[in-house]
């Protein structure tokens, strides 16, 4: 049973254009959300999380978006570039912001095209 | 310097063989994890160690078994390796405060592939 869910394998965008990764859970004790990016042969590194309380956090030009009555999140890239192109992992714990339990979605794997 | 390093990268070895993978972090966490990312490409948390003592432990069968012999290392030994045992195992380290949001730090992956 996927708690959490990336649709989209694969996401292809231009440089300089909006990448948009979606991310939907079933658990709604779930409270807190990351996003972790990860280059091949790399571990996935920490990107950007939001707390439950809030619905929006921005960070440089990636802001991720959370929309709890529709238990969905979204990573926001812009503007887009070459340097960005990685597996995207959302992931989502609900330890009151402990990070011991994090359930991961499958990724989606973004190309961004120069 | 890497922060989590795990070795060896790649491990190729038969059925029924016990082998070991090490981890290592100079991060000064105090709480050290197993991941295991399988065929269908979830990561999912196998063990963590927090003071050395052992504070999750996923459904994982009991010939994986965790060793911590200080608080900056963290070795996953497995015994009767099997064909499903094939995945990448990636150690993972954070500082726990109990209540601030401190993000995991992974290692670059071990690579196992069981003949």
């Amino acid at each position: 049973d996927q708690q959490v869910k990336q649709n989209s394998p694969s996401l292809s965008v231009q440089e300089g254009r909006i990448s948009i990764l979606n991310c939907d859970y079933t658990n709604s004790m779930f409270d807190y959300f990351l996003w972790y990016k990860k280059y091949p042969a790399e571990g996935p590194t920490f990107l950007i999380s939001i707390s439950s309380i809030k619905d929006k956090n921005e960070d440089g030009r990636f802001t991720v978006f959370l929309n709890k009555s529709a238990k969905h999140l979204s990573l926001h890239i812009v503007p887009s570039q070459p340097g960005d192109s990685a597996v995207y992992f959302c992931a989502a714990s609900d330890y009151g912001g402990s990070q011991g339990n994090l359930i991961f979605g499958k990724g989606t794997k973004l190309s961004v095209k120069p | 310097d890497t922060a989590v390093s795990q070795t060896p990268k790649y491990l190729v070895t038969q059925m029924g063989n016990d082998k070991s993978i090490k981890c290592e972090q100079n991060l000064g966490h105090d709480t050290m994890y197993w991941y295991k990312q399988d065929s269908k490409k979830f990561l999912k948390i196998m063990f963590s160690y927090n003071n050395k003592e052992l504070i999750i432990n996923e459904t994982v069968p009991n010939r994986f078994s965790p060793k911590s012999p200080d608080k900056a290392h963290l070795n996953l030994h497995i015994n009767s390796l099997e064909l499903g045992d094939s995945a990448v195992y990636f150690c993972a380290s954070s500082h726990r405060s109990g209540t601030s949001n401190e993000k995991l730090f992974f290692g670059s992956g071990t690579q196992l592939s069981v003949l």
